[in-house]
């Protein structure tokens, strides 16, 4: 039950350079999200999809986009990398309904830009 | 959007029991109470969610008055293996739509 997956793990980008971080999750959750940690901070809500075909922003979306690719599916891309998001990115997915609040995480990528 | 306060750090010998608050002052009549959990270089792990009075699970308790303003996590007679962050988080039916885990709260249990 593999959960939340996130790919790469670790990578490492020039200033410009443009990626796509990978999510997948396989517990058929409705919504998922992508947050990232910069050191000894919380997480902070970058975008999020309630649901497949929808997406909005978070508290921090600057120079992000996002694709629900399908159900199971969650991408993040950055256009154009800068230092200033160097940082870990955590993908989550969770099924919200009143009394029921669990979120799944992945282990987390953690991105330097130089 | 209910805005949380905890404390930044805490220590506790192994064997205590531990208690963190959470204030919660404008939480919404249909927001819950959710703690998390996160070791360093993983993501967060669910612990522990209520509405009301008092849930306990087999890692943890939380209690919430009837004001609902605040909420303590409890965590019985801790091990090294429970130093770790605590995150409190107040939002509606389990949507986590636009909230922050803000800093949370740094337990080291200490030998």
């Amino acid at each position: 039950n593999a959960g939340v997956t996130q790919t790469p793990k670790f990578q490492v980008l020039k200033t410009g350079q443009s990626m796509t971080l990978q999510c997948a999750q396989d517990m058929n959750h409705n919504s998922m999200y992508w947050y990232r940690q910069d050191p000894g901070m919380g997480l902070r809500l970058i975008y999020y999809s309630a649901s497949e075909g929808t997406t909005d922003k978070g508290e921090v979306p600057n120079g992000y986009n996002v694709s629900r690719l399908n159900k199971r599916e969650f991408s993040l891309r950055l256009e154009s990398a800068a230092p200033s998001q160097t940082s870990v990115y955590f993908c989550a997915s969770s099924d919200p309904a009143p009394g029921v609040a669990e979120a799944f995480f992945g282990q987390g990528t953690r991105l330097t830009v130089v | 959007l209910a805005k949380t306060t905890q404390p930044i750090s805490m220590d506790s010998y192994e064997g205590q029991e531990v208690n963190i608050t959470c204030s919660h002052n404008n939480i919404a009549t249909n927001d819950y109470i959710t703690w998390y959990q996160q070791f360093p270089s993983q993501g967060p792990r669910f612990i522990i969610q209520g509405y009301k009075t008092k849930v306990t699970n087999e890692v943890a308790s939380l209690f919430i008055p009837a004001d609902r303003k605040s909420s303590t996590l409890s965590l019985p007679r801790v091990s090294l293996s429970d130093t770790a962050v605590y995150y409190c988080l107040v939002d509606k039916s389990g949507g986590y739509q636009k909230v922050t885990f803000g800093t949370g709260t740094k337990l080291q249990v200490i030998p």
